[in-house]
């Protein structure tokens, strides 16, 4: 059993930088194919994939937001961070953390509860 | 990228009919396709991965066919707690694309 929780700001203003924490158990990002994306999606519209960690510290970002992304972990806390530079309204949006594999199912096949985050002045 | 693309947008159904939703990826994924459904508020929950292989609890009036580019799932015999909104995504490269959803509505 996989969990995930994502916590951070509710309340951004443009131009800030948005840090998001997923804190996770029941699996490991030391283990051999493990990796934890992140998806976002804004009021009423569909998900968007934006970023993913891998055990071996393999990153992959969404090419549009790729120059605004850094995602990280921490094997020892058991989290993956997603830091999100110059926020904009647009921005607005739950942002969920979910666990994927790298080979097999990569599907998302855990998520968080996600975190509404609000970008507005 | 890869796009993908649902069909319908929306359907009204009632409980106990049966109900396909499609979806359409611009190119060639073989079988990296996956299914979720998302309730109001909640967290998406994944149904189905590889296209067919339902996940882990998951009630076996839901399925998943095709392969290439035209996929379908398909729920037997609706039942009340059926009725949310429904998202393909492909899992074959980088980045990662869901389709815009599909909404289950109550008839």
């Amino acid at each position: 059993q996989f969990t995930l929780k994502e916590s951070g700001p509710t309340l951004v203003k443009p131009t800030q930088t948005l840090t998001l924490t997923c804190t996770f158990s029941g699996f490991s990002l030391t283990t051999s194919g493990v990796g934890v994306a992140w998806i976002r999606q804004p009021p009423g519209k569909t998900l968007e994939w934006l970023a993913l960690i891998y055990w071996n510290d393999d990153k992959r970002y969404s090419p549009s937001l790729k120059s605004r992304l850094t995602v990280t972990k921490d094997t020892s806390k058991s989290q993956v961070v997603l830091v999100m530079t110059n926020m904009d309204p647009v921005d607005t949006a739950t942002y969920y953390c979910a666990h994927t594999l790298d080979y097999g199912d990569p599907s998302f096949d855990s998520w968080g509860q996600g975190t509404l985050v609000t970008v507005s002045s | 990228d890869i796009r993908m693309t649902q069909s319908p947008s929306s359907v009204s159904a009632s409980v106990g009919d049966r109900v396909s939703i499609t979806c359409r990826a611009s190119q060639d994924i073989s079988t990296w396709l996956a299914w979720y459904q998302q309730k109001p508020g909640k967290a998406p929950k994944l149904l189905i991965y590889g296209a067919f292989i339902l996940y882990d609890g998951v009630p076996s009036r839901f399925s998943g066919s095709g392969s290439g580019t035209d996929f379908t799932l398909t729920i037997s015999s609706l039942q009340p707690e059926d009725f949310a909104t429904y998202y393909c995504q492909q899992a074959i490269s980088f980045p990662r694309t869901f389709g815009q959803g599909t909404k289950l509505e109550i008839k």
